[in-house]
């Protein structure tokens, strides 16, 4: 069953804390993508990937940091320099310029 | 750096009614892709266009990409109760896919 894995689905980040939302794929796609989401919003671009070893800042990337060390897998970590880190973090992937394959999200909040 | 915009941003209407959302951009655009996201679900990629004027169809749904490349519309015909969501277009220009806010989609039984 093909498709592209995120967890937690909810997380809840302590002030000054580091986290790490997962995001996995197993469609065999080059490049992976991730998102924020505010409520009622349209969906911003914080980092993407093309290739394994290579990522480029989005939009918004201050604040989150990345890695792409296997062609499946690409880690987000929200840093505790990221002041407003309450949104829906989508996870996506896509064969060169095609369409996104998004995830079913997490939703993190502040505690 | 390029910006997409859609309107209107919410739309109520009666289940049977039609339902419209245009995509506008200051500047051409390279393709449109349009993504459809269920309350608390994820988007979900309906369709891409490509070409100047283009128009495809979807069983009810209606997407067009404007002659000069700078809108693109996507238009439910009689909707249903199950079209409820927020529709998106994108711009996708190389390795940045660049999206509008979105409209809300509410169908009233």
């Amino acid at each position: 069953d093909g498709g592209i894995t995120q967890s937690p689905k909810y997380l809840f980040r302590k002030e000054g804390q580091n986290v790490t939302l997962s995001c996995e794929q197993n469609l065999n796609h080059d490049a992976m993508y991730w998102y924020r989401q505010d409520p009622g919003q349209g969906l911003r671009l914080i980092y993407y990937s093309q290739i394994v070893n290579d990522f480029q800042k989005g939009d918004i990337a201050e604040g989150y940091s990345v890695s792409r060390e296997k062609k499946e897998s690409f880690p987000l970590t929200v840093t505790s320099a990221q002041k407003n880190p309450t949104a829906f973090y989508l996870c996506a992937s896509s064969p060169r310029q095609g369409p996104r394959d998004f995830g079913a999200g997490t939703r993190l909040s502040v505690l | 750096g390029q910006q997409v915009m859609q309107i209107p941003q919410y739309q109520h209407v009666q289940e049977g009614e039609d339902f419209t959302t245009y995509c506008n951009s200051s500047t051409t655009l390279s393709n449109i892709q349009w993504y459809k996201q269920r309350p608390g679900g994820h988007p979900v990629f309906l369709i891409q266009l490509v070409k100047s004027g283009e128009v495809k169809k979807q069983k009810r749904l209606t997407f067009q990409f404007g002659e000069a490349k700078k809108n693109s519309s996507l238009h439910i015909t009689a909707t249903q109760t199950t079209d409820v969501g927020t529709y998106f277009c994108a711009d996708n220009a190389g390795n940045m896919l660049t999206f509008g806010g979105g409209t809300r989609l509410m169908v009233k039984p």
